[in-house]
């Protein structure tokens, strides 16, 4: 089936406009990550959901951040008067959830956000 | 803290030399490292895990513990694996949720 998807796949906002980033996990995983890819940090870790537990949102960098996963699928990562510096890529992921060993993600291609 | 550094931003090398990427990490429980690669204008995917101890395209990894270590190697390069490799640690320990740490990446670049 379908990998990973995320949309936008670009999206160029306004300094202190909100935005929302779509992902759709592969169907029957029940982890999902959200990742920030901003240039020359590489990746870092955002929020993760499992099942229906509480998130692990001890990587968001701010309360502008937030994001929320409906019905155990699809997540929308938000975030609030958006700043320049949060210009960066914005990578979704998704599991099956396993411990250990810890399982393989599968990545989306990308939300490409621009805060001018 | 749980911690992966990749020492070089860009390596360079020409076919069929020996590649080595160097990774190292700093955490306190049992480690799973793995290696990540992002080819150009592709999404990133796991190359491979140190608990599979296999080769993928010719890749192996093999995790130091007393270096705290995780280098990746490759014999005999190609230009097909010009890419940019991330290592990541998986810091899940006792608290039930995993996330991967990443490094800051190494582009490697192999030129004809």
């Amino acid at each position: 089936g379908a990998g990973v998807s995320q949309s936008p796949s670009n999206k160029v906002t306004e300094k202190g406009k909100d935005v929302e980033l779509r992902c759709d996990p592969i169907s029957g995983h029940t982890a999902l990550y959200w990742y920030r890819q901003s240039l020359g940090q590489g990746l870092e870790f955002l929020i993760y959901f499992q099942g229906n537990s509480a998130p692990d949102k001890s990587g968001l960098p701010s309360d502008r951040f937030s994001a929320e996963r409906t019905g155990g699928s699809v997540s929308t990562l938000t975030i609030q008067r958006t700043q320049q510096e949060d210009s960066a890529v914005y990578l979704c992921a998704s599991s099956f959830g396993l411990i250990r060993p810890t399982d393989t993600q599968y990545f989306g291609p990308g939300t490409r956000l621009t805060v001018l | 803290a749980q911690r992966v550094t990749q020492p070089e931003k860009l390596l360079s090398v020409f076919k069929g030399a020996p590649v080595e990427l160097k990774c190292n990490y700093s955490y306190s429980g049992s480690p799973e490292l793995f290696w990540y690669v992002q080819y150009s204008r592709q999404r990133l995917q796991l190359l491979l895990r140190h608990i599979s101890r296999e080769s993928i395209k010719g890749f192996t990894a093999d995790l130091n513990k007393g270096e705290t270590s995780f280098h990746l190697k490759k014999p005999f390069a190609q230009e097909e694996d010009s890419a940019m490799y991330y290592c990541a640690l998986s810091a899940s320990a006792n608290t039930g949720f995993q996330k991967l740490v990443f490094g800051t990446g190494t582009r490697l670049l192999v030129s004809p």
